[in-house]
């Protein structure tokens, strides 16, 4: 069985990066996609791109091209989201996902994204 | 903006029959996507409810049901109870935006 766990909270200025860690456990890490989501505050659910850690391969939402970097260590069993040059509508919760046969499941707990001066 | 229309909002009484609609167009649901749904209670991480327009993961009650139909996609939830009170959302592919696509959300008050 799948299970993601994603890094802690984090608060960042604008114009600055950050980066979020999504760490696997089950399964067989290379084989799978991870996506990355995220929901702003009281908003509804936004795809942002996904990777193939085996090729590695990755395809981004038209909205976070040039903006957000998603990698993968198979060595760890982890990916990460990176997001630059951030303004305060990045305010949001960011969550991995395994993506299955085009839908999401598992997920993970959430990683809250704060930007503000 | 959402590709994906949902309802804002539905309610009912305990036992009652809710149906939740989402709406798409001949680029994603009506073009032979598959339409998926998360249930998320509020604070925690969406969890996949049905996937490929009607098929239940282990664990997900038979009270949840899809369906698809043309452009559009339903959730039923039968039976309702207390612990159904949250968000839902449906989620599909688009082929003119080639990005993965969700629904604009509805909240069930039970």
């Amino acid at each position: 069985q799948v299970h993601l766990v994603q890094s802690g909270a984090e608060v960042r200025k604008p114009g600055t990066s950050v980066k979020v860690s999504c760490k696997a456990s089950g399964g067989s890490f290379s084989s799978y996609q991870i996506g990355w989501v995220r929901q702003a505050p009281g908003q509804g659910l936004e795809w942002m791109g996904h990777i193939i850690p085996i090729l590695p391969s990755t395809k981004y939402a038209q909205k976070f091209q040039g903006r957000v970097s998603i990698t993968a260590d198979k060595s760890t069993n982890t990916a990460y989201m990176e997001m630059s040059s951030l303004r305060s509508e990045d305010t949001a919760v960011y969550y991995c996902a395994r993506l299955t046969s085009n839908y999401f499941d598992p997920w993970g707990q959430g990683t809250l994204v704060t930007v503000s001066s | 903006q959402s590709v994906l229309t949902q309802p804002p909002s539905m309610s009912g009484a305990p036992g009652q029959r809710v149906t939740i609609s989402c709406t798409g167009s001949s680029s994603n649901i009506g073009g032979g996507f598959n339409v998926h749904w998360y249930q998320q209670i509020p604070g925690t991480a969406p969890n996949l409810l049905i996937s490929d327009n009607n098929l239940r993961p282990s664990g997900v009650p038979d009270r949840f049901s899809g369906s698809k139909s043309g452009t559009s996609a339903s959730l039923a939830i039968t039976g309702l109870q207390a612990e159904d009170e949250a968000d839902y959302y449906c989620q599909s592919y688009d082929s003119v935006l080639s990005d993965y696509v969700f629904g604009t959300g509805t909240k069930v008050t039970v």
